[in-house]
């Protein structure tokens, strides 16, 4: 069964404290894996879509990279406006199989 | 704009009632999914649909019922049958079920 955790479970930074979010995930045969950022009682926004391990993506203060087990997202001097929910999920190769989301790591940045 | 609207933002319902919340979207996505978000919880997929006039069950389908008549809408109904309804629902859509996924803006549902 394909299973995605996050950790921390969530995470306070001062402004300017460069910090990572994990992803682990168990897969049989990974087709993509999707960062999103989701603000309270909003919709998840898509970030980034990595698809071999070894790969990366930026944006902005953001860049996420991929291993085969895992997934970080790491956060570079981070402001305020970062603080939201980061979501991780990932889909398997299969035709049959859907996306799988973890849990979410609730990122704080404070000025 | 192309994206996804969801309405209406929160609805309250009373317990035995049926509920249908909206989710149009002007992508041009063929697939849509409905998800249902609980603290503390990933989203968990209720119905997903990858063309019209066809859809599947997710992993949370009971007391839930969706029709895909139209390209651009898919509603999904909340039934009695749901036994804890209360919850945010959220719907995206994607050019196709192996690529990301766009979300609407969400409903939050509260029957008393």
């Amino acid at each position: 069964e394909d299973q995605v955790t996050q950790s921390p479970e969530a995470l306070r930074l001062q402004e300017g404290e460069s910090s990572s979010l994990n992803c682990s995930y168990t897969v049989s045969g990974l087709r993509g894996l999707f960062w999103y950022r989701q603000d309270p009682g909003k919709g998840p926004e898509f970030l980034f879509t990595l698809y071999s391990a070894g790969e990366e993506k930026e944006k902005e203060r953001l860049k996420a990279t991929l291993t085969k087990k895992e997934s970080f997202l790491h956060i570079t001097a981070p402001k305020p406006e970062d603080s939201a929910t980061y979501l991780c999920a990932v889909r398997g190769v299969w035709d049959g199989q859907n996306f799988v989301f973890g849990p979410g790591t609730r990122l704080s940045v404070l000025p | 704009d192309g994206g996804i609207t969801q309405s209406p933002k929160y609805l309250f319902r009373k317990e035995g009632q049926n509920v249908t919340l909206s989710c149009e979207q002007n992508l041009n996505h063929d697939a849509m999914y409905w998800y249902r978000q609980d603290p503390g919880q990933g989203l968990r997929l209720i119905y997903y649909s990858q063309i019209v006039n066809d859809f599947q069950k997710g992993d949370i389908a009971e007391g839930y019922s969706v029709s895909r008549e139209k390209k651009e809408s898919f509603p999904l109904t909340v039934t009695s049958a749901q036994k804890n309804p209360t919850a945010f629902y959220l719907c995206a859509s994607s050019i196709d079920r192996a690529y990301e996924q766009y979300f609407g803006p969400g409903t939050r549902l509260t029957v008393t």
